[in-house]
């Protein structure tokens, strides 16, 4: 399969504990996306990265959220002290480079804060 | 205010049925237009992509584009019950990093 994959596809976790998210893109690409969708709501823009350099970061992202791209390869995205508001799907995206090309998606990983 | 808005729904058609969604947006940066089809636990996957005024035809599928009145539709000829899932409008702004800004969705359910 080479799409983009998502890990862990599901994780329930109590509030105030660390979650670490992890995003493997479409080999070929460079440009990463994370988006945050909630129930009822279209995907929000988290954060992009272009190889290992994040390029922008959403308001959304307070300081308990960081992300990485070591080796501009995988990506990591961390949510320290998580709360109740933090539930949602957090979907990552990759793309080649260029004015536009299609953002493939993966399946997502659903957070759910208890 | 949104900057991109989606009619809300949910919808449901009869199969065969002529189905038209619509969104539409405040800021005249959005120059790439997108629909993607979200199936239920599963990532968005992209339907259509334009980036001019006008049509553009994939199949069942027509994108529409109107940068004047800055909005955009897409219909679904002869609908099936697998065109059932949630349907989500996306741009993006010229030097936005290419960027998303989705609508809210639109949730299709087709019947048999």
């Amino acid at each position: 399969d080479t799409g983009v994959s998502q890990n862990p596809r599901h994780k329930i976790t109590k509030r105030g504990q660390n979650v670490t998210f992890r995003c493997d893109p479409i080999s070929e690409h460079n440009r990463l996306y994370w988006y945050r969708q909630t129930l009822g709501q279209g995907p929000e823009f988290l954060t992009y990265f272009q190889n290992e350099a994040q390029l922008e970061k959403s308001r959304l992202l307070s300081d308990r959220f960081s992300a990485e791209r070591p080796k501009g390869s995988f990506s990591t995205l961390e949510i320290q002290r998580t709360e109740q508001g933090d539930s949602a799907m957090y979907l990552c995206a990759s793309s080649g480079a260029g004015l536009y090309n299609e953002q493939f998606f993966g399946p997502g990983t659903r957070l759910t804060v208890l | 205010q949104k900057e991109v808005e989606q009619d809300p729904g949910p919808l449901s058609v009869p199969e065969g049925a002529i189905v038209s969604l619509n969104c539409t947006y405040s800021n005249s940066a959005f120059q790439y237009f997108m629909w993607y089809r979200q199936y239920s636990r599963k990532g968005p996957e992209l339907l259509m992509y334009t980036y001019s005024s006008g049509n553009k035809e994939d199949g069942r599928f027509t994108a529409q584009v109107d940068k004047s009145s800055k909005y955009i539709s897409l219909f679904i000829r002869d609908s099936q019950p697998s065109d059932s899932a949630t349907y989500l409008c996306a741009m993006i702004r010229t030097g936005a990093n290419s960027k998303l800004t989705f609508g809210k969705g639109i949730t299709l359910s087709v019947r048999p």
